[in-house]
């Protein structure tokens, strides 16, 4: 059974751009959620998605933004790139929005 | 408000030894409270999930401990391997599944030859 697949692994921007990060989930489950870890500051929620539809959202400026598609594989959009969000993003999915299997992440490095 | 603390921030222990890492958390009434373990740039692997009603829960050589009555969780690591070497970070699933994970910012374990 194939876990949790995100692309792609590494990632280098420069400040201003945009950036597109992908995530399949485990066959099956219909939750996706994404979350940015940082040194020091542990994983924090960016936002969830159940069915194509977001249902939680986390405490992020508008420069993050999210979507699903019908197969319930997810992409979340960065725009206007700044220093700081260069950190580690994860993505975890879920059958029932209870039990999560995250992926291996992508490390976003913005120069 | 929803928080879950965990310690030591960070811990050195020689290779073979035990240790044991502490989360406290104040989500209530919550579904599961599930131990991950992180390595550096890789995502989080869960090791055990416990629900309200469960005390231990082991895997290997992690055993996992639940008072919901004091609200604490603590994670023990028998016989330590270089390997263990990580993060451990506690995450708490409030009740309704559908709301956001509520994390601890986790323990840094380093273990030395």
């Amino acid at each position: 059974k194939a876990g949790v697949t995100q692309t792609p692994r590494y990632l280098i921007k420069t400040r201003g751009q945009q950036v597109t990060l992908s995530c399949s989930p485990i066959s099956g489950h219909r939750s996706v959620s994404w979350y940015q870890q940082t040194p020091g500051q542990g994983l924090q929620f960016l936002f969830e998605y159940f069915s194509e539809t977001q249902r939680n959202k986390g405490n992020f400026p508008g420069r993050f933004s999210g979507r699903q598609f019908s197969n319930s594989r997810s992409e979340m959009n960065v725009s206007t790139l700044e220093l700081g969000d260069s950190a580690l993003y994860l993505c975890a999915s879920s059958f029932s929005g209870d039990g999560y299997t995250f992926g291996s992440g992508t490390r976003l490095t913005v120069v | 408000k929803n928080q879950v603390e965990q310690s030591p921030q960070s811990l050195i222990i020689l290779e073979g030894k035990n240790c044991t890492l502490q989360c406290n958390y104040t989500v209530s009434p919550f579904s599961n409270l599930r131990w991950y373990k992180q390595d550096t740039g890789r995502g989080p692997v869960s090791l055990t999930i416990m629900t309200f009603s469960e005390n231990t829960k082991s895997n290997g050589r992690y055993t996992a401990t639940l008072d919901a009555d004091t609200k604490q969780s603590s994670l023990h690591i028998t016989a330590s391997q270089l390997s263990d070497s990580a993060s451990y970070i506690c995450v708490v699933s409030p009740y309704t599944g559908f709301q956001k994970l509520v994390f601890g910012t986790g323990t840094r374990l380093l273990v030395s030859p």
